[in-house]
């Protein structure tokens, strides 16, 4: 593919349900990462990966939170028990090198109800 | 506490004008600067960088400018052209650990409208 895909487009969950949301970088790219995007704010980071080892996961908000990108691919994030203020756009992104810009997914729009 | 401070929501110019959107940062260990453009419903698009190194990058209609004493930055589009009218993030990056820049640190985006 063209670009990094993420799905689903949007999500609904009643709270404290496990959501999943994927991630399918651009084919050769080692890094990945995770943002999230609150309404009217810009992305925070919320984990790294280079190929399949999870070097940074400082920003995720609490151990509900989990990623993973077992055969240094395709990643999930996922959120267990999910609550309202997980609600947000899910943004995935992949470079190809250490100078290299992100590019990111369209995002996934989790809402909490 | 925002390490990167975008302070203007909006901004509002007239096509084939300049449009100059402002970027104010805090962390002194900030060395990689970007800008990214986001139209609804989709992810950021990367448009153009600079390392601190440089105080001037230029890409065609767009010039990033860094100065750093003052620990702001700012993007000239020049014309404006309605399609250009998005939401423009600013981010910015250190060096981690390791010696690789990987996570951005964003501000809060200005909406660009560009009027035909």
């Amino acid at each position: 593919g063209a670009g990094v895909s993420q799905s689903p487009r949007y999500k609904v969950a009643k709270r404290g349900q496990d959501v999943a949301l994927r991630c399918d970088p651009i084919s050769g790219h080692v890094s990945l990462f995770w943002y999230q995007q609150a309404l009217g704010q810009g992305p925070e980071f919320l984990t790294y990966f280079q190929n399949e080892a999870q070097l940074d996961k400082s920003g995720l908000p609490s151990d509900r939170f989990f990623a993973e990108r077992p055969e240094g691919s395709v990643s999930t994030l996922k959120i267990q028990r999910t609550q309202q203020e997980d609600s947000a756009v899910y943004l995935c992104a992949s470079r190809q090198g250490r100078w290299s810009p992100l590019h990111f997914g369209n995002g996934t729009r989790l809402t909490v109800t | 506490d925002q390490q990167v401070k975008q302070n203007s929501p909006s901004l509002s110019v007239q096509e084939g004008r300049i449009s100059i959107l402002n970027c104010d940062y805090t962390n002194s260990m900030f060395d990689y600067f970007l800008w990214y453009k986001k139209y609804p419903a989709e992810g950021p698009t990367f448009l153009i960088s600079i390392s601190s190194i440089k105080d001037k990058n230029e890409d065609g209609r767009f010039t990033v400018f860094l100065n750093k004493s003052a620990k702001h930055l700012s993007l000239h589009i020049v014309p404006s052209q309605p399609g250009d009218s998005a939401v423009y993030f600013c981010a910015a990056s250190a060096q981690e650990s390791g010696g690789s820049n990987y996570k951005l640190t964003f501000g809060k985006g200005t909406l660009l409208t560009v009027n035909p």
